[in-house]
Protein backbone atom coordinates (compact mmCIF):
# COMPACT_ATOMS: atom_id res chain seq x y z
CA UNK A 1 0.00 0.00 0.00
CA UNK A 2 1.16 3.31 -0.71
CA UNK A 3 0.05 7.01 0.30
CA UNK A 4 -2.87 6.85 2.10
CA UNK A 5 -6.17 4.83 2.30
CA UNK A 6 -9.17 5.06 3.99
CA UNK A 7 -11.53 2.19 4.71
CA UNK A 8 -14.63 1.40 4.10
CA UNK A 9 -15.03 3.79 0.50
CA UNK A 10 -18.63 3.46 1.24
CA UNK A 11 -20.57 3.59 4.26
CA UNK A 12 -24.49 3.22 4.95
CA UNK A 13 -25.97 3.45 8.66
CA UNK A 14 -28.69 4.02 10.24
CA UNK A 15 -29.29 7.05 12.88
CA UNK A 16 -29.28 4.43 15.55
CA UNK A 17 -25.71 2.82 14.26
CA UNK A 18 -22.06 2.74 15.43
CA UNK A 19 -19.44 2.70 13.07
CA UNK A 20 -16.08 3.28 12.36
CA UNK A 21 -14.15 5.02 10.11
CA UNK A 22 -10.06 3.72 9.19
CA UNK A 23 -7.41 5.76 7.47
CA UNK A 24 -3.50 4.79 7.12
CA UNK A 25 -0.43 6.65 5.84
CA UNK A 26 2.14 4.57 4.43
CA UNK A 27 4.23 7.88 3.83
CA UNK A 28 6.25 8.62 7.35
CA UNK A 29 4.05 11.67 8.68
CA UNK A 30 3.57 12.66 11.81
CA UNK A 31 0.04 14.43 11.23
CA UNK A 32 -2.72 13.54 10.13
CA UNK A 33 -6.13 15.21 9.63
CA UNK A 34 -10.01 14.21 9.51
CA UNK A 35 -12.04 16.66 6.87
CA UNK A 36 -15.79 16.77 6.45
CA UNK A 37 -16.76 17.42 2.47
CA UNK A 38 -20.51 18.38 2.00
CA UNK A 39 -22.40 19.51 -1.23
CA UNK A 40 -22.13 23.05 -1.67
CA UNK A 41 -19.62 23.87 1.88
CA UNK A 42 -16.01 24.52 1.82
CA UNK A 43 -14.23 21.47 3.25
CA UNK A 44 -14.29 21.71 7.00
CA UNK A 45 -11.19 20.51 9.51
CA UNK A 46 -12.35 18.43 12.18
CA UNK A 47 -9.38 17.08 13.92
CA UNK A 48 -5.71 17.23 13.33
CA UNK A 49 -3.17 14.10 15.54
CA UNK A 50 0.19 15.94 14.94
CA UNK A 51 2.98 14.49 17.28
CA UNK A 52 0.53 12.82 19.90
CA UNK A 53 -1.41 16.19 20.77
CA UNK A 54 -5.20 16.59 19.14
CA UNK A 55 -6.33 19.90 17.73
CA UNK A 56 -10.59 19.82 17.13
CA UNK A 57 -12.54 22.39 15.78
CA UNK A 58 -15.08 23.03 18.17
CA UNK A 59 -17.95 22.95 15.91
CA UNK A 60 -17.98 19.48 15.49
CA UNK A 61 -20.94 17.75 17.36
CA UNK A 62 -19.56 14.85 20.02
CA UNK A 63 -21.11 11.92 17.90
CA UNK A 64 -17.89 12.13 15.77
CA UNK A 65 -14.87 10.86 17.78
CA UNK A 66 -11.17 10.36 17.22
CA UNK A 67 -8.84 8.30 17.47
CA UNK A 68 -4.93 8.28 16.79
CA UNK A 69 -3.19 4.98 18.34
CA UNK A 70 -0.17 6.05 16.03
CA UNK A 71 1.36 8.44 13.69
CA UNK A 72 0.61 6.13 11.13
CA UNK A 73 -3.47 5.33 12.12
CA UNK A 74 -6.24 7.61 12.74
CA UNK A 75 -10.19 6.68 13.31
CA UNK A 76 -13.40 8.16 13.40
CA UNK A 77 -15.75 6.40 15.33
CA UNK A 78 -19.54 7.77 14.69
CA UNK A 79 -22.63 6.92 16.39
CA UNK A 80 -26.11 8.51 16.55
CA UNK A 81 -25.46 10.29 13.60
CA UNK A 82 -28.09 13.07 12.33
CA UNK A 83 -28.78 13.20 8.05
CA UNK A 84 -27.27 15.84 8.15
CA UNK A 85 -23.54 14.49 8.47
CA UNK A 86 -24.07 12.41 5.21
CA UNK A 87 -20.79 13.81 3.42
CA UNK A 88 -17.24 12.34 2.31
CA UNK A 89 -15.08 12.22 5.05
CA UNK A 90 -11.64 12.61 4.03
CA UNK A 91 -8.42 11.82 5.78
CA UNK A 92 -4.90 13.50 5.26
CA UNK A 93 -1.46 13.31 6.46
CA UNK A 94 1.71 15.86 6.60
CA UNK A 95 4.90 16.34 7.68
CA UNK A 96 4.51 18.52 11.14
CA UNK A 97 7.18 21.38 10.15
CA UNK A 98 7.50 24.73 12.44
CA UNK A 99 7.90 26.47 9.04
CA UNK A 100 4.14 26.44 8.36
CA UNK A 101 4.72 24.14 4.90
CA UNK A 102 1.97 21.46 5.51
CA UNK A 103 2.06 19.59 2.38
CA UNK A 104 -1.18 17.55 2.71
CA UNK A 105 -1.53 14.12 1.06
CA UNK A 106 -5.39 12.82 0.75
CA UNK A 107 -6.97 9.62 0.81
CA UNK A 108 -9.80 8.57 -1.08
CA UNK A 109 -12.82 9.43 1.52
CA UNK A 110 -15.55 7.36 2.90
CA UNK A 111 -18.49 8.18 1.36
CA UNK A 112 -21.05 8.73 4.41
CA UNK A 113 -24.83 8.16 4.13
CA UNK A 114 -27.12 8.31 7.15
CA UNK A 115 -30.39 7.41 6.88
CA UNK B 1 -6.02 35.45 10.20
CA UNK B 2 -5.81 33.99 6.66
CA UNK B 3 -8.06 33.46 4.36
CA UNK B 4 -8.66 32.06 0.39
CA UNK B 5 -11.20 32.74 -1.93
CA UNK B 6 -11.32 31.49 -5.57
CA UNK B 7 -13.08 34.11 -7.90
CA UNK B 8 -15.94 31.86 -9.71
CA UNK B 9 -17.14 28.59 -8.14
CA UNK B 10 -17.32 27.33 -12.04
CA UNK B 11 -15.43 27.71 -14.87
CA UNK B 12 -16.05 26.69 -18.64
CA UNK B 13 -13.31 26.57 -21.28
CA UNK B 14 -13.22 24.87 -24.54
CA UNK B 15 -10.61 21.61 -25.25
CA UNK B 16 -7.34 23.18 -26.52
CA UNK B 17 -8.19 26.88 -24.75
CA UNK B 18 -6.23 28.38 -21.55
CA UNK B 19 -7.30 27.78 -18.48
CA UNK B 20 -7.26 30.32 -15.92
CA UNK B 21 -8.30 29.40 -12.11
CA UNK B 22 -8.15 32.34 -9.70
CA UNK B 23 -6.93 32.30 -5.82
CA UNK B 24 -6.42 35.46 -3.63
CA UNK B 25 -5.34 35.08 -0.06
CA UNK B 26 -4.86 37.04 3.05
CA UNK B 27 -2.30 36.28 5.11
CA UNK B 28 -0.14 37.53 8.06
CA UNK B 29 2.83 35.79 7.95
CA UNK B 30 4.72 34.53 4.66
CA UNK B 31 2.43 32.08 2.89
CA UNK B 32 2.76 28.68 1.64
CA UNK B 33 0.36 28.37 -1.26
CA UNK B 34 -0.81 25.27 -2.64
CA UNK B 35 -3.24 24.29 -5.51
CA UNK B 36 -5.05 20.60 -5.17
CA UNK B 37 -7.05 18.91 -7.60
CA UNK B 38 -9.74 16.37 -6.86
CA UNK B 39 -11.81 14.35 -9.29
CA UNK B 40 -15.10 12.85 -8.45
CA UNK B 41 -15.60 9.92 -6.05
CA UNK B 42 -11.84 10.46 -5.10
CA UNK B 43 -9.44 12.73 -2.70
CA UNK B 44 -7.64 15.92 -3.24
CA UNK B 45 -4.38 15.19 -4.98
CA UNK B 46 -1.62 18.24 -4.79
CA UNK B 47 -1.03 19.92 -8.42
CA UNK B 48 1.54 21.91 -7.51
CA UNK B 49 3.10 24.26 -3.79
CA UNK B 50 4.54 27.47 -3.70
CA UNK B 51 7.39 27.66 -0.60
CA UNK B 52 9.02 31.07 -1.66
CA UNK B 53 11.80 29.44 -3.23
CA UNK B 54 10.01 31.01 -6.95
CA UNK B 55 7.29 32.73 -7.76
CA UNK B 56 6.63 30.53 -10.72
CA UNK B 57 5.48 27.23 -9.84
CA UNK B 58 5.38 24.42 -12.08
CA UNK B 59 2.96 21.52 -10.85
CA UNK B 60 2.14 18.06 -12.53
CA UNK B 61 -0.37 17.80 -15.85
CA UNK B 62 1.18 20.90 -17.15
CA UNK B 63 -0.05 23.43 -14.52
CA UNK B 64 1.72 26.28 -12.81
CA UNK B 65 0.95 29.08 -10.90
CA UNK B 66 2.44 32.78 -10.34
CA UNK B 67 2.57 33.88 -6.44
CA UNK B 68 2.13 38.16 -6.86
CA UNK B 69 2.78 38.98 -3.39
CA UNK B 70 1.63 42.58 -4.71
CA UNK B 71 -1.80 41.12 -6.00
CA UNK B 72 -2.29 38.40 -2.90
CA UNK B 73 -3.17 36.40 -5.64
CA UNK B 74 -1.54 32.46 -6.53
CA UNK B 75 -3.45 32.12 -9.63
CA UNK B 76 -3.58 28.81 -11.79
CA UNK B 77 -3.29 27.96 -15.63
CA UNK B 78 -2.42 25.80 -18.02
CA UNK B 79 -1.69 26.96 -21.51
CA UNK B 80 -3.95 24.12 -23.34
CA UNK B 81 -7.42 22.62 -21.56
CA UNK B 82 -7.33 18.74 -21.99
CA UNK B 83 -10.99 17.14 -20.99
CA UNK B 84 -8.78 14.93 -18.57
CA UNK B 85 -8.80 18.69 -16.66
CA UNK B 86 -12.46 18.38 -15.75
CA UNK B 87 -12.42 18.29 -11.99
CA UNK B 88 -12.88 20.53 -8.77
CA UNK B 89 -9.95 22.84 -8.06
CA UNK B 90 -9.17 24.31 -4.33
CA UNK B 91 -6.50 26.56 -3.30
CA UNK B 92 -4.74 26.58 0.42
CA UNK B 93 -2.80 28.45 2.26
CA UNK B 94 -0.61 27.00 4.93
CA UNK B 95 0.94 29.43 7.84
CA UNK B 96 2.43 28.73 11.38
CA UNK B 97 0.65 25.85 12.45
CA UNK B 98 -1.10 22.62 11.24
CA UNK B 99 -4.17 23.73 11.88
CA UNK B 100 -4.41 26.46 10.13
CA UNK B 101 -4.63 25.13 6.78
CA UNK B 102 -6.81 27.51 5.06
CA UNK B 103 -8.75 25.98 1.84
CA UNK B 104 -10.78 28.06 -0.17
CA UNK B 105 -14.00 27.13 -1.88
CA UNK B 106 -13.22 25.26 -5.07
CA UNK B 107 -13.89 26.07 -8.29
CA UNK B 108 -15.26 23.18 -10.57
CA UNK B 109 -13.46 23.63 -13.99
CA UNK B 110 -15.70 22.19 -17.16
CA UNK B 111 -13.62 21.43 -20.46
CA UNK B 112 -16.20 21.48 -23.52
CA UNK B 113 -14.89 19.52 -26.79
Amino acid sequence: ETGVTQTPRHLVMGMTNKKSLKCEQHLGHNAMYWYKQSAKKPLELMFVYSLEERVENNSVPSRFSPECPNSSHLFLHLHTLQPEDSALYLCASSQEWTSGMYEQYFGPGTRLTVT
Amino acid sequence: AQSVTQLGSHVSVSEGALVLLRCNYSSSVPPYLFWYVQYPNQGLQLLLKYTSAATLVKGINGFEAEFKKSETSFHLTKPSAHMSDAAEYFCAVSGTSYDKVIFGPGTSLSVIP
